[in-house]
């Protein structure tokens, strides 16, 4: 099956870039996909990242795709309080989605 | 503004009940997912159904737990008898089967079993 990994925590200070990482393991996945989840809710899709491209970005969000190492990444450019959340990357196997662990995202003012 | 949604929100019982958790997926979405979350194990998949036909449950314990959709409007879980240990968030998300495939959650039911 596959396996995606993620870093567990991840604490930094308002106004800094935060990135977080992951690697997964199936390199036929056409797009990755990074999904937040905010405390008590469910999980959302954030933004993605089509498998032929290095990098997107959105707004205050990077994301870097490494094929060749199997490993994507994002970066949040300024980050606030509000950014405080469970961040997921996932990739897609089949009919369903591989989600990573989740790395908790603190930001502290 | 299309949302999955979940009954109850939160559920609390005593070891031995039976616990049902509905979910209504988005409609025209083909594919529908149950997730459990815990802090110590993380988001598990328990199961998953597309067009209807359950696909795989292996990640759930089949002894007690069971997972069914009548209809396209309604997918529920069951869990009995309950334990202690299904203490945790049960999340139902829908999407439609794609290359690019996006998964809706929903808000999830909260399950405390004493």
């Amino acid at each position: 099956g596959e396996d995606v990994e993620q870093s567990l925590f991840l604490s930094v200070r308002e106004g800094d870039s935060s990135v977080i990482n992951c690697t997964y393991t199936d390199s036929s996945s056409t797009y990755l996909y990074w999904y937040k989840q905010e405390p008590g809710a469910g999980l959302q899709l954030l933004t993605y990242i089509f498998s032929n491209m290095d990098m997107k970005q959105d707004q205050r969000l990077t994301v870097l795709l490494n094929k060749k190492d199997k490993h994507l990444s994002l970066r949040i450019a300024d980050t606030q309080t509000g950014d405080s959340a469970i961040y997921f990357c996932a990739e897609k196997d089949f009919q369903k989605l591989v989600f990573g662990t989740g790395t908790r995202l603190l930001v502290s003012p | 503004d299309a949302r999955v949604t979940q009954t109850p929100r939160h559920k609390v019982t005593e070891m031995g009940q039976e616990v049902t958790m509905r979910c209504q997926p988005i409609l025209g979405h083909n594919t529908v997912f149950w997730y459990r979350q815990t802090m110590m194990q993380g988001l598990e998949l328990l199961a998953y159904f597309r067009n209807r036909a359950p696909l795989d449950d292996s990640g759930m314990p089949k002894d007690r737990f069971s997972a069914e959709m009548p209809d396209a409007t309604l997918a529920t879980l069951k869990i009995q008898p309950s334990e202690p240990r299904d203490s945790a968030v049960y999340f139902c998300a829908s999407g439609l089967d794609g290359s690019f495939y996006e998964q809706y959650f929903g808000p999830g039911t909260r399950l405390t079993v004493t």
